[in-house]
């Protein structure tokens, strides 16, 4: 079946540190993934889309990579902040419909 | 960005009274929404698609006459969770599609908070 994996531990990182997030997943060969940033008691919010064809997207502090081969994308948030702590959602549009299905997320915490 | 107001943020019900949610694309026309649910430290799990004019498509598991959805203009979803029951209580969100058919570009209300007494 297709699964979508994200790391259920909370990352804990100093601020200023780079932070990597990574989601997997199996059985199947999306178009495009998603990353989502989601605050406690709200919608997520959309950061970025990368394609199968892209390797690397980047957007201000944030650096996202989609390795096909390995199915994995990997989320990176350079020189984080407080502000950053959230938690962060991979999407894929897996099955009929191409209907966006997300991973369990991994909470980001971001100290001083 | 596109705007997708949903209201209320939180509602308190009894077990057994039904409750609606609605969800409004504000500067933009939704011919499709989506209907999530989070359960605490869970991902969000599609429960419906709901298309403008159109019966509402439901996930595997889901109980259409328990949660009625109505698409019936291209700016407004609601969502009725009927006869409440605590096991209802979960966090609501709904989304709309904005232009196109794919699902490239969804954006997301802030999410209604439902429990059940």
């Amino acid at each position: 079946s297709q699964k979508i994996e994200q790391n259920s531990e909370a990352l804990n990182i100093q601020e200023g540190k780079t932070a990597t997030l990574t989601c997997n997943y199996t059985n199947y060969s999306p178009a495009y993934l998603q990353w989502y940033r989601q605050d406690p008691g709200r919608g997520p919010v959309f950061l970025l889309l990368i394609r199968e064809n892209e390797k690397e997207k980047r957007k201000e502090r944030l650096k996202v990579t989609f390795d096909t081969t390995l199915k994995q994308s990997l989320f990176h948030i350079t020189a984080s902040q407080p502000a950053d702590s959230a938690t962060y959602l991979c999407a894929l549009p897996l099955g009929g419909g191409n209907k966006l299905t997300f991973g369990t997320g991994t909470q980001l915490k971001v100290e001083l | 960005g596109a705007v997708v107001s949903q209201h209320p943020s939180w509602v308190i019900c009894k077990s057994g009274t039904s409750v609606k949610i609605e969800c409004r694309s504000l500067d933009f026309q939704a011919t499709t929404m989506f209907w999530y649910r989070q359960f605490p430290k869970q991902s969000l799990m599609l429960m419906a698609t709901s298309n403008e004019g159109s019966k509402a498509t439901y996930e595997q598991g889901v109980e259409k006459d328990k949660f009625l959805i109505n698409h019936a203009s291209l700016t407004l979803s609601t969502l009725t969770v009927t006869s409440a029951h605590p096991e209802d209580s979960s966090f609501y969100i709904c989304s709309a599609r904005v232009g196109g058919t794919t699902n490239e570009k969804l954006f997301f209300g802030s999410g209604t908070q439902l429990s059940v007494l």
